[in-house]
């Protein structure tokens, strides 16, 4: 059964980079499209980006000056760094897998992105 | 403001059906699939139909998606307390050449 893992520093200062890792156990990473998806306190649910495992991407363009997702098939791990962060950006990171047309079936857990001096 | 519009609540007594409208556009739900997504409070969402219609395995069939138009409908049947949770659609936008997401929906069972 696949899982995924959300990892990286839980406060990042404004200005700074935001980066975040997702590690992908019991599967395989190729041939699959892999998103990042946030999720602000108490507010719904946005979409960041997506990755193929052959390192084709595509961006939120409300992000996309700011965004680059990358993939390392050799650990099995794809990353998002965020730039120029802002308070705007603290929010409730989560990673997943693509399934079908446009859905995604695995989840991680979700890692916690505070944005503050 | 989101670019999908789904009813910021609905509620209904347990037993009972419920559905979940989410609206959209031609660039999005009009041309491409819809999925669905419950987010039990504390927790990451949870897939319950995908392409439309589809359900993963292990979802139970009291949850159902279909599309019509620009507009796309989850349905649960038998309600449960457990239930209670916020519903998401999501789909692609083909003009913004971005997924997009509605509001989310808040389900009380009453």
């Amino acid at each position: 059964q696949v899982q995924l893992q959300e990892s990286g520093p839980g406060l990042v200062k404004p200005s700074e980079t935001l980066s975040l890792t997702c590690s992908v156990s019991g599967g395989s990473i190729t041939n699959y499209y892999w998103s990042w998806i946030r999720q602000p306190p108490g507010k719904g649910l946005e979409w960041i980006g997506n990755t193929h495992s052959t390192g084709n991407t595509k961006y939120n363009p409300s992000l996309k000056s700011r965004v680059t997702i990358s993939v390392d098939t050799s650990k099995n791990q794809f990353s998002l760094k965020l730039s120029s962060v802002a308070a705007a950006d603290t929010a409730l990171y989560y990673c997943a897998r693509h399934i079908g047309r446009w859905g995604f079936d695995v989840w991680g857990q979700g890692t916690t992105v505070t944005v503050s001096s | 403001q989101s670019v999908l519009t789904q009813p910021p609540s609905v509620s209904a007594a347990p037993g009972q059906k419920v559905t979940f409208s989410c609206s959209g556009s031609s660039s999005n739900i009009g041309k491409n699939y819809v999925s669905w997504y419950q987010q039990l409070p504390g927790t990451a969402p949870k897939l319950l139909i995908y392409d439309n219609d589809k359900r993963p395995s292990g979802i139970p069939d009291r949850f159902s998606g279909s599309k019509s138009g620009t507009s796309a409908t989850l349905g649960i049947t038998g309600l449960q307390t457990g239930d209670e949770a916020d519903y998401y659609c999501v789909t692609w936008d083909s003009s913004l050449s971005a997924g997009v997401f509605g509001g989310g929906t808040k389900l009380t069972v009453l």
